[in-house]
């Protein structure tokens, strides 16, 4: 069965600091990978999503990057974070979509909780 | 660009009340819609989903949404809630590739 591994769970960073979050999949090929952001009273917001290994689509501009160094490795990134990066990181796969459907069912991690003092 | 918006921010129910969370959507193409659940926590878990056919669909827990595409909206509905149902609600469309998630909408059970 196919599992979704994310890492850290929690993290505490200094502003101006690096970051580094982690998500692997398990159990399945050429997934298409997200990363969102979960805020109080805002929803879950598309950061990031990847349809292949070194193919990245921004959705909003801001502070962080992502990349895709293998089939099945999404991670999250910053040079330098900024207060306004604190909250919720949430990791998802899901499969190709398909032609006729179009629709995906994704699954999520279990997130990253960053605060960033 | 493409949106969902959920108009009940937080509801507030007795055990055996009626529940209907509302969700619209703005998208120009073909449409797939889902509702997500997250149980004070617990992952984001699939509740149900609407590909195609039946504008009425059933989900896990009795729940159940119908799609009204001449009015862009997908609400969730359950005869009667239980007070494990306090989670919160998350209504999205694919959009492409992507999925596209309301902000969401607390629900709270009380005995």
């Amino acid at each position: 069965s196919q599992t979704i591994h994310q890492w850290p769970a929690t993290l505490v960073q200094p502003v101006g600091s690096p970051l580094s979050l982690e998500c692997t999949v398990e159990g399945t090929s050429n997934p298409n990978l997200y990363w969102y952001r979960q805020a109080a009273g805002r929803g879950l917001q598309l950061l990031f999503y990847s349809v292949g290994i070194g193919q990245i689509s921004s959705e909003v501009p801001q502070n962080l990057s992502a990349s895709r160094p293998q089939d099945r490795q999404f991670i999250l990134s910053s040079k330098k974070l900024l207060l306004s990066d604190s909250g919720f990181y949430l990791c998802a796969w899901s499969g190709r979509r398909r032609a006729i459907s179009g629709a995906n069912v994704l699954t999520f991690g279990a997130g990253s909780r960053l605060t960033v003092l | 660009a493409q949106s969902v918006s959920q108009h009940n921010h937080h509801v507030i129910l007795s055990e055996a009340a009626s529940l209907e969370l509302g969700c619209n959507y703005s998208y120009g193409g073909t449409v797939n819609l889902f509702w997500y659940v997250q149980y004070p926590g617990q992952h984001l878990q699939l509740l149900l989903k609407y590909f195609s056919g039946d504008p009425l669909v059933k989900g896990i827990k009795g729940f159940e949404a119908e799609f009204i595409k001449s009015k862009f909206s997908f609400n969730l509905r359950k005869p009667s809630v239980q007070w494990s149902d306090t989670a919160e609600y998350f209504c999205a469309v694919t959009a492409g590739d992507k999925l596209i998630f309301g902000t969401g909408t607390r629900l709270q059970v009380f005995p």
